[in-house]
């Protein structure tokens, strides 16, 4: 079974350009999560997805995050502009329930982004 | 508030020697609970989680850890460690809710470092 698939690995930017991240999640699973992971702190949840509606944005920054999983299967998440404090790691995961009574949750490998 | 506190930032220990990383949570109510492991450039792999039962739970990799409700701990052991654990270890709470949409909240993290 393929895992939860990301790209690109890496990426550096200016502050104020724009960047996209794609993510994959393994075939069948409903939910979806973007989480951004700074060095030295665990994942926070920045967005989650049953199918392709957002149940859960409550800690995502709406000024400059966006995300869209628009036919319920990959999943885009962009930031306009990026900030020197955005520099982290991106790390996308999906899981086949949305409970975290049965909810295991596949990562990817995350996105390394820095903002120069 | 609820938190997750992984008090050792860093622990160094020799191959062969029994590891200990420890996990308190702050929560309204017996969360669910969870052991991921990261390697560098991995996405996180889940390593054990405790639902309800007995509180000392068997994971992957020959990994163990124990719930203790008077405690609010769920610290994670391994009588003999090897120089592939060297990782970083993160300990996570979800809610039991029902409708719960499955949101994890990761402590810090503890690197583990293995010493020959």
């Amino acid at each position: 079974e393929a895992g939860v698939a990301q790209s690109p690995r890496y990426k550096i930017i200016e502050k104020r350009q724009s960047v996209a991240f794609w993510c994959n999640p393994i075939s069948g699973h409903a939910t979806l999560y973007w989480y951004q992971q700074i060095l030295g702190q665990g994942p926070k949840l920045l967005i989650q997805f049953q199918n392709n509606g957002v149940v859960d944005d409550s800690q995502l920054p709406k000024d400059r995050f966006s995300a869209e999983r628009l036919k319920g299967v990959d999943s885009t998440l962009k930031i306009q502009p990026a900030k020197l404090e955005d520099s982290a790691v991106y790390l996308c995961a999906s899981s086949l329930e949305r409970l975290a009574g049965t909810n295991e949750q596949f990562f990817g490998p995350g996105t390394r982004l820095t903002v120069l | 508030a609820q938190s997750v506190t992984q008090p050792d930032i860093h622990i160094t220990v020799s191959e062969g020697a029994s590891l200990e990383l420890r996990c308190n949570y702050s929560y309204g109510a017996t969360p669910y609970l969870f052991w991921y492991v990261q390697s560098p450039g991995q996405g996180l792999q889940l390593l054990l989680k405790y639902f309800s039962g007995d509180t000392l739970v068997q994971g992957i990799k020959g990994f163990e850890a124990e719930f203790k409700r008077s405690q609010s701990s769920f610290n994670l052991r391994k009588p003999s460690v090897h120089w592939s654990d060297a990782a970083e270890y993160f300990c996570a709470v979800g809610p039991k809710a029902t409708d719960s949409w499955g949101k994890l909240q990761f402590g810090a993290g503890t690197q583990v470092v293995v010493t020959p």
